[in-house]
C-alpha cells in the first residue's frame, strides 16, 4: 500500500464551480499536511499547509484534515481558469515527506 | 527571504554524455536539500537528500550521484547518461516541519 493515495484525474470543471481534491494516507504519524500547485513545466509551489487536524482557509482555498479517517481535502471556491494546474498533496512526519501523484485540474472558461 | 535557483531549465544531452545540474539556496543556512525526479503520472520520486555538507543519502539505486560541496549548493551528476534518465528534475529545500520550497525544475531529454 502506498503511503499517500491521490486520484490523478484529470478533473475538468466550468469556471465558478467548487472543486474538491482529496488524498488518503496510511501512516498515522503524519503531522503536517500540505497542498502544492504545479503549473505545466514549473516546479510545485506550496499552496497551503495544516498542522494536525482541522480546517484552514485562505481566500478561495480551504484545506481540511481528518486524521481519524486519514483523509485530507482541498476545496477551491469560485474556480478560475488560472487555477488550472496539477495539485499535489503532501504530508510529513519529521524530515520524511510523502507526496501524492497529483490531480490534474482544468477550469473551463 | 529565501530563494532557490536551479539551472538549466532545459537540457538535451546524448546518451553516454555526462550531466551536471546545479541548485543553490539563498537566505537560509543549513537547509535540508533534495533532488527529485518527476515522471508524468508517477509523481515525485526522491533521488537524494542531504542534511549537511558532504552528507548524501540515496533513496534508489541509479545512474546518478549527488554532492553537496557547500552548505547551500547541491549538485546532481552522472558520468554517462542513459535514455531512462530523461525526466523533470526538481531541487528542493526544507528546514523541517512543513513544506518544501522547490526550484523551477530542469527538463532533461536524453537522445
Amino acid at each position: 500500500q502506498k503511503e499517500v493515495e491521490q486520484d490523478p484525474g484529470p478533473l475538468s470543471v466550468p469556471e465558478g464551480a467548487i472543486v474538491s481534491l482529496n488524498c488518503t494516507y496510511s501512516n498515522s504519524a503524519f503531522q503536517y499536511f500540505m497542498w502544492y500547485r504545479q503549473y505545466s513545466r514549473k516546479g510545485p509551489e506550496l499552496l497551503m499547509y495544516t498542522y494536525s487536524s482541522g480546517n484552514k482557509e485562505d481566500g478561495r482555498f480551504t484545506a481540511q484534515v481528518d486524521k481519524s479517517s486519514k483523509y485530507i481535502s482541498l476545496f477551491i471556491r469560485d474556480s478560475q481558469p488560472s487555477d488550472s494546474a496539477t495539485y499535489l498533496c503532501a504530508m510529513s512526519a519529521g524530515n520524511q515527506f510523502y507526496f501524492g501523484t497529483g490531480t490534474s485540474l482544468t477550469v473551463i472558461p | 527571504s529565501q530563494t532557490i535557483h536551479q539551472w538549466p531549465a532545459t537540457l538535451v544531452q546524448p546518451v553516454g554524455s555526462p550531466l551536471s545540474l546545479e541548485c543553490t539556496v539563498e537566505g537560509t543556512s543549513n537547509p535540508n536539500l533534495y533532488w527529485y525526479r518527476q515522471a508524468a503520472g508517477r509523481g515525485l520520486q526522491l533521488l537524494f537528500y542531504s542534511v549537511g555538507i558532504g552528507q548524501i543519502s540515496s533513496e534508489v539505486p541509479q545512474n546518478l550521484s549527488a554532492s553537496r560541496p557547500q552548505d547551500r549548493q547541491f549538485i546532481l551528476s552522472s558520468k554517462k547518461l542513459l535514455l531512462s534518465d530523461s525526466g523533470f528534475y526538481l531541487c528542493a529545500w526544507s528546514n523541517g516541519g512543513y513544506g518544501y520550497t522547490f526550484g523551477s525544475g530542469t527538463r532533461l531529454t536524453v537522445v
